[in-house]
């Protein structure tokens, strides 16, 4: 049962336009989301996070929404680079449990 | 400040033998949770220490397990490998308190031949 889903496995976008990556959820209980970027062979580097009492939070180029009817959250970058290319997971935690459960993940290919 | 860092990063081993994987977590970081990479599974929480104490653990055989020292270094041993258990062991760390972001090292990248 996949708690988080990402139902895109892959993006491809041009450089200088908006990427939107998208994650949906099915545990009521999960109040705090984050995102973090992956390259091949290192650890996830965190990006942005928004708690449930929110639904945007920006932080540069990037931008988290959150939609709790919906339970469904997307991260928007604007404009796209191409070292944004790697692949982008959202994180899911509940009651500050400090146990993140992870979608499967979305390749961002930004092409020059 | 410096990250979190992992060691090893690589590791081969075989069938039956056990291993041990060691973290450091970020300089007043209390707390560390352990995380399995696989490509069929994804990113799947294994257990988290906070203060020397397990606090939270995931949906793995007990052949899997952890410990925390007094200062919040970690090490997590796998026991009588399996095939299966090839994956990337992630550690990450967070001050341990309240709603926080945990923050990831590089990985120990284990073979199990």
């Amino acid at each position: 049962d996949q708690q988080v889903k990402q139902n895109s496995p892959s993006l491809s976008v041009q450089e200088g336009r908006i990427s939107i990556l998208n994650c949906d959820y099915t545990n009521s209980m999960f109040d705090y989301f984050l995102w973090y970027k992956k390259y091949p062979a290192e650890g996830p580097t965190f990006l942005i996070s928004i708690s449930s009492i929110k639904d945007k939070n920006e932080d540069g180029r990037f931008t988290v929404f959150l939609n709790k009817s919906a339970k469904h959250l997307s991260l928007h970058i604007v404009p796209s680079q191409p070292g944004d290319s790697a692949v982008y997971f959202c994180a899911a935690e509940a009651n500050a449990g400090n146990m993140l459960t992870f979608g499967g993940g979305t390749r961002l290919m930004v092409k020059p | 400040k410096a990250g979190v860092t992992q060691t090893p990063r690589y590791l081969i081993k075989t069938r039956g033998q056990q291993v041990t994987l060691s973290c450091s977590p970020i300089s007043g970081h209390r707390s560390v949770s352990w995380y399995q990479q696989t490509p069929g599974q994804g990113l799947q929480f294994l257990f988290e220490y906070f203060s020397e104490t397990q606090r939270n653990k995931g949906n793995f055989p007990g052949r899997f397990s952890g410990r925390q020292f007094s200062n919040s270094r970690s090490e997590m041993n796998v026991s009588t490998l399996e095939l299966g258990d090839s994956a990337l062991y992630l550690c990450a760390s967070s001050p341990g308190t309240g709603r926080n972001t945990q923050y990831f090292g590089p990985g120990t990248r284990l073979t199990v031949l």
